[in-house]
């Protein structure tokens, strides 16, 4: 159990526009999800954390205008870049935490985004 | 400011040999120290943990140490074997609502 998904695996777009990344957990309610940026040999930087049903709480240098984080149900939360530019290029990782546990988070596959 | 670091990027160890990735931080508030091993292109996957109030985890060929006065921790794996050639991030918990990830040791077990 504790399977987290995520879509899209890899996604290419223009600069300018705006791509919604999907993080779900498919066998567990996730009553937190966390959503991290990785560069190439660096760590996982957390970017926010998102409660369902409450606006998600953004790590200190994330734009939250620009790093839009929706947690409508207790096994989906969404990541929208907006107005997205080559510098936003990373891998996307979300995490999930099912309500029982305090620590332990299960990680999605991540998503590639390449923008041009 | 890194909290968390590995300052072994890459690590490599013989078959049947163990293996041993150190991991320091700075914050003595962290109560909660977990490690994760990942492959390329795919996200972490949860290994061990220990709580501060622990010095020691085991969990069959893994086992963890909490030094807390040197704020050191160390993921030991005997026997080390090739399966377990993959990337190693330590990770650092403040109450669960916060996390903070070193920047991993490629670990690489030659057969």
């Amino acid at each position: 159990g504790a399977v987290v998904s995520q879509h899209p695996s890899w996604v290419i777009c223009k600069s300018g526009t705006s791509v919604k990344i999907e993080c779900r957990s498919l066998d567990f309610q996730a009553t937190t999800m966390f959503w991290y940026r990785q560069f190439p040999k660096q760590s996982l930087m957390l970017m926010a954390t998102s409660n369902e049903g409450s606006k998600a709480t953004y790590e200190q240098g994330v734009e939250k205008d620009k790093f839009l984080i929706n947690h409508a149900s207790l096994t989906l939360s969404t990541l929208t870049v907006t107005s997205a530019h080559p510098e936003d290029s990373s891998f996307y990782i979300c995490s999930a935490r099912r309500l029982a546990e305090a620590y332990e988070q299960y990680f999605g596959p991540g998503t590639r985004l390449t923008v041009t | 400011d890194q909290q968390v670091k590995q300052n072994s990027p890459s690590l490599s160890v013989q078959e049947g040999r163990i293996s041993i990735l150190n991991c320091d931080y700075t914050n003595s508030m962290f109560d909660y120290f977990l490690w994760y091993k990942k492959y390329p292109a795919e996200g972490p996957t949860f290994l061990i943990s220990i709580s501060s109030i622990k010095d020691k985890n085991e969990d069959g060929r893994f086992t963890v140490f909490l030094n807390k006065s040197a704020k050191h921790l160390s993921l030991h794996i005997v026997p080390s074997q090739p399966g377990d050639s993959a990337v190693y991030f330590c990770a650092a918990s403040l109450t669960g609502n916060q996390f903070y990830f070193g920047t991993g040791t490629s670990l690489t077990v030659i057969p």
